[in-house]
């Protein structure tokens, strides 16, 4: 059973309008992500939370907006949707350690703007 | 802000040849590597962490790390056509909870 649950798995938005990925994990992590994976770039950092609290942004609108309702929950709300928006959204969590910080992932929402 | 690069950007390998990734980074008091693999469209799976210089295996995969070339590669042995996919080099910072991954290798391993 997946222990990261990411939904929806697929998604057709119109520009301009506003979408809210989910994401639930069971590994009872303290941390939870949401990176993005575009055509042809690297996966890259958005968000991550500890705690249910933000410890790094790297995105730079204010379009993207994590909410985290519950520990185990980190949502990604995303609003005036473009066509740039389109990537698949993978969200991670952890349990860091002085040892290490593995990620585990769920298998993304992919979101196409059109 | 730290900047991790992979090479090559595609490799082909026969079934049973040994495959080398390699992965050069930017920060070098970063202490956390690992090795991803993503299989098309899925998400991505840890496969080796290595924290010192040196050599770390998981079975048939195998880390190597020096920091002072800024460098890690990953080495499979008997690649398989199930092993296909893109490999991901993983780095975080000594400081942070951030993981920052490198562009990704595609491998293709033919039978």
């Amino acid at each position: 059973d997946p222990k990261i649950i990411q939904k929806p798995k697929y998604l057709v938005a119109v520009t301009g309008s506003e979408k809210i990925l989910i994401c639930e994990q069971y590994l009872g992590h303290n941390a939870m992500y949401w990176y993005r994976q575009s055509a042809k770039k690297p996966l890259e950092f958005m968000f991550s939370y500890s705690y249910q609290k933000l410890m790094d942004n790297q995105t730079a609108s204010s379009r993207f907006q994590p909410q985290s309702s519950k520990k185990n929950h980190l949502d990604l709300q995303i609003t005036a949707l473009k066509p740039d928006d389109s990537a698949t959204y993978f969200c991670a969590s952890s349990q860091p350690t002085v040892s290490g910080n593995t990620l585990y992932f769920g298998e993304g929402s992919r979101l196409i703007v059109v | 802000q730290q900047k991790v690069q992979q090479s090559p950007e595609s490799l082909t390998v026969s079934e049973g040849a040994m495959a080398s990734l390699n992965c050069t980074f930017s920060d070098g008091t970063s202490n956390n590597f690992r090795w991803y693999r993503q299989h098309s469209a899925k998400g991505l799976e840890v496969l080796v962490s290595i924290f010192s210089d040196g050599e770390k295996e998981e079975g048939r995969f195998t880390a190597h790390l020096n920091r002072a070339n800024l460098h890690v590669s990953l080495h499979i042995r008997e690649p398989q056509p199930s092993d296909s996919a893109v490999y991901l080099c993983a780095v975080s910072p000594s400081n942070t909870n951030k993981v920052v991954f490198g562009t990704g290798t595609r491998l293709q391993v033919l039978p």
